[in-house]
C-alpha cells in the first residue's frame, strides 16, 4: 500500500528558532501533498496545499511566511515553522494522494504525524 | 461550502457489541466520494472504508460497513463484532472534486472489554 513518511516525529525546539518537517511518498509519486494541524481531541485542520513546482496554497488565516512549504519533488513537501513560538506547538500532520490512481477516487494517505514543542 | 457533521463526540461500546457511529453532510454536488478514517491513540491516520456516492450498494471492509443514505446526506458507520483495537478517534471525510477533504469533528470511540 501506499506509504507517507514522515520526519521527525516529535521535535521540541526554542522559541525564535526555526524548525522543518519533511514528508515523502515512499512509493507512489504525489503531485499534490496536504499539511494539517491537528489539536488534542479536535479534527484536522488544513493548513495548506502543497503542489510540486509551483506556490502553496494557503487556507484562510494561516500565515505563509511562518508556514513556508517547499515541494520540490514529486515524493518530497517540507513543512518549515520560522520562528517558533510556545503557541505554535501543536501536532503536524501531511498527507498525499497517488498521482497515478484517479483522483477522484484515491484516498489520502497520511504520514505519522509530528509533534511540536515550542518552549 | 460543503460540511461534515458527526454528533456524537464520545461513544463506548462492549467488546464484541455492534456500534454505529453517524456523519451527515451537506453539500449541492451530485457525485462526491465519502470516507470513514480511524485515528488510533497513536495518531496514525487510517482508512477505514470508502463509498461513491454514485454506487447505491454499501460498501463493506471485514467487520466494518456503512449505512449510505443520499438522500439524507447521512453515512453512518457500523462496527460489528468491536474489538479492543477499535478504540480509536473515527473521522468522516467528504471529497468532491479535486484535492479538498473536509472532515467531520470526529468521534471518540471506545471499545470497553
Amino acid at each position: 500500500g501506499a506509504v507517507v513518511s514522515q520526519h521527525p516525529s516529535r521535535v521540541i525546539c526554542k522559541s525564535g528558532t526555526s524548525v522543518k518537517i519533511e514528508c515523502r511518498s515512499l512509493d507512489f509519486q504525489a503531485t499534490t501533498m496536504f499539511w494539517y494541524r491537528q489539536f488534542p481531541k479536535q479534527s484536522l485542520m488544513l493548513m495548506a496545499t502543497s503542489n510540486e513546482g509551483s506556490k502553496a496554497t494557503y487556507e484562510q488565516g494561516v500565515e505563509k511566511d511562518k508556514f513556508l512549504i517547499n515541494h520540490a519533488s514529486l515524493t518530497l513537501s517540507t513543512l518549515t515553522v520560522t520562528s517558533a513560538h510556545p503557541e505554535d506547538s501543536s501536532f503536524y500532520i501531511c498527507s498525499a494522494r497517488d498521482g497515478s490512481v484517479s483522483s477522484y477516487n484515491s484516498p489520502l494517505h497520511f504520514g505519522n504525524g509530528t509533534r511540536l514543542t515550542v518552549t | 461550502a460543503q460540511t461534515v457533521t458527526q454528533s456524537q463526540p464520545e461513544m463506548s461500546v462492549q467488546e464484541a457489541e455492534t456500534v454505529t457511529l453517524s456523519c451527515t453532510y451537506d453539500t449541492s454536488e451530485s457525485n462526491y466520494y465519502l470516507f470513514w478514517y480511524k485515528q488510533p491513540p497513536s495518531r496514525q491516520m487510517i482508512l477505514v472504508i470508502r463509498q461513491e456516492a454514485y454506487k447505491q450498494q454499501n460498501a463493506t471492509e471485514n467487520r466494518f460497513s456503512v449505512n449510505f443514505q443520499k438522500a439524507a446526506k447521512s453515512f453512518s458507520l457500523k462496527i460489528s463484532d468491536s474489538q479492543l483495537g477499535d478504540t480509536a478517534m473515527y473521522f468522516c471525510a467528504f471529497l468532491y472534486t479535486g484535492n479538498q477533504f473536509y472532515f467531520g469533528t470526529g468521534t471518540s470511540l471506545t471499545v470497553i472489554p
